[in-house]
């Protein structure tokens, strides 16, 4: 079955810092694998796919993403946090079952301190 | 224009009455979808309509029931709920095809008396 794990609950870094949340997944066949965040009360809101190529992705908001395919990981970076990016992200994987269903992991909320 | 409404925002509702959800897009996404989302959880999949026909249904209870009129319109019709079936409820929609992102609405907070 496909799968993605989130293996932090909640990660903290200081404003300007660089953040890194973490994502691994297990999939067969091909990795499309999303990242979303969700704001409190808020509906979720895409940030950046990948789908093919580049292992390297950029999406809204300055962050990005670094596929590795031999260690099955799809981490979420932006190189300076800002507080406003305070939220909960989930990593998600397209379930090559059920090609409209996506399968979420936990979430891991960013905590950005001023 | 990349919005999806949902309506309404909040939703108290006892356990006897009927409600429906609404939910419009106008991006002329073919994929819409209905998901269930407990606080600091994901969102479960409910259902899935695909050019207006239901795909998927994930087993979810009778006492939901999805319609798709058009298009650009979903609803959710609830009626006999269980406390437990308090959640945020989220619409999304997509294009076809298994790698195209999913667009969510703000999502209606239901509350089961």
């Amino acid at each position: 079955a496909q799968s993605v794990a989130q293996p932090e609950d909640q990660v903290n870094v200081a404003e300007g810092n660089p953040l890194t949340v973490k994502c691994t997944y297990s999939v067969s066949g091909n990795p499309y694998l999303f990242w979303y965040v969700q704001y409190p009360n808020r509906g979720l809101q895409f940030l950046l796919k990948y789908i093919t190529g580049d292992n390297l992705v950029k999406g809204s908001y300055g962050f990005e993403a670094e596929f590795n395919k031999s260690q099955t990981s799809f981490h979420l970076k932006k190189p300076s946090a800002l507080v406003s990016d305070s939220a909960l992200y989930f990593c998600a994987v397209r379930d090559p079952t059920g090609f409209q269903k996506l399968v979420f992991g936990t979430g891991t909320r960013l905590l950005v301190s001023p | 224009d990349t919005e999806v409404t949902q309506t309404p925002k909040h939703l108290v509702m006892g356990m006897t009455n009927k409600k429906s959800l609404k939910c419009e897009q106008h991006m002329g996404h073919r994929a819409m979808y209905w998901y269930k989302q407990k606080a600091k959880k994901p969102p479960e999949l409910m259902f899935v309509y695909s050019y207006e026909k239901l795909s998927i249904n994930e087993s979810v209870p009778s006492r939901f029931s999805p319609e798709c009129p058009n298009s650009s319109l979903l609803n959710l019709h609830l009626h006999a709920l269980q406390p437990e079936d308090s959640a945020l409820y989220l619409c999304a929609s997509s294009r076809q095809g298994e790698t195209n992102e999913q667009y969510f609405g703000p999502g209606t907070r239901l509350t089961v008396t």
